[in-house]
């Protein structure tokens, strides 16, 4: 079947750290993948999604690289903000598959000042 | 653009009662999704829709749970009898099979279930 593993939290850093938050998959087809956003009391957001092997996804600061080989998909920002500490979720749909969500465990953020 | 719209956003309810949850996708939205996310887990697709007919069912606990799309917009999904393992948030979302955002899903805010 499908899953994704995230490394888990709570992380804490400080304002302006570096971050990653680790998210390898299992996948029975070619995956898409994606890293969806939770704060405090709101829904989820798509933060980023990559479709193809060697792709880049970035928004808001954040990046990730579709890694077919390791098959992983980091997420990494070169500096945090406070505003940044949410639940961040790792996903992945398999083409074919009816454009179902798989997600993993989520990981939370604090950043500190 | 409104988005997608959930109520109630919290529920308290007795093991054994019954409770519904209600769901109003983002305008032109075919194709709507029922999550469950239990505390620590990601979300689980419980249910998924295409207009009014029922994609995809399969970890839906059908002996408890039912869901309906009745005219291919708002959503209800039901409960009963309600299990102390129900306790999650129930998410909701929807996705157009057109325009930029071409299958991107977008959630709500979510309805916190707590069954004692």
């Amino acid at each position: 079947g499908n899953s994704v593993t995230q490394m888990e939290g709570p992380v804490t850093l400080s304002e302006e750290a570096f971050l990653t938050i680790n998210c390898t998959y299992t996948a029975t087809g070619y995956p898409s993948l994606f890293w969806y956003v939770q704060y405090p009391g709101e829904g989820l957001q798509l933060l980023l999604k990559a479709t193809k092997a060697d792709d880049k996804g970035s928004n808001k600061g954040f990046e990730a690289t579709y890694r077919k080989e390791t098959t992983s998909f980091h997420l990494e920002k070169g500096s945090v903000q406070v505003s940044d500490s949410a639940v961040y979720f790792c996903a992945l749909i398999v083409t074919g598959g009816g454009n179902k969500l798989t997600f993993g465990t989520g990981t939370q953020l604090k950043v500190e000042l | 653009e409104a988005g997608v719209a959930q109520s109630p956003r919290y529920k308290i309810i007795e093991k054994r009662q019954s409770v519904a949850f209600w769901c109003n996708p983002i305008s032109g939205h075919a194709t709507l999704y029922w999550y469950q996310q239990i505390l620590g887990q990601g979300p689980k697709l419980l249910i998924q829709f295409q207009n009014n007919g029922v994609v995809d069912d399969s970890q839906l606990p059908k002996d408890r749970f039912s869901a309906e799309r009745l005219k291919g917009v708002d959503s209800t999904l039901k409960i009963q009898p309600a299990k102390l393992e129900d306790s999650a948030v129930y998410l909701c979302a929807s996705s157009s099979r057109a325009g930029p955002s071409y299958n991107e899903q977008f959630f709500g805010p979510g309805t916190r279930l707590t069954v004692l």
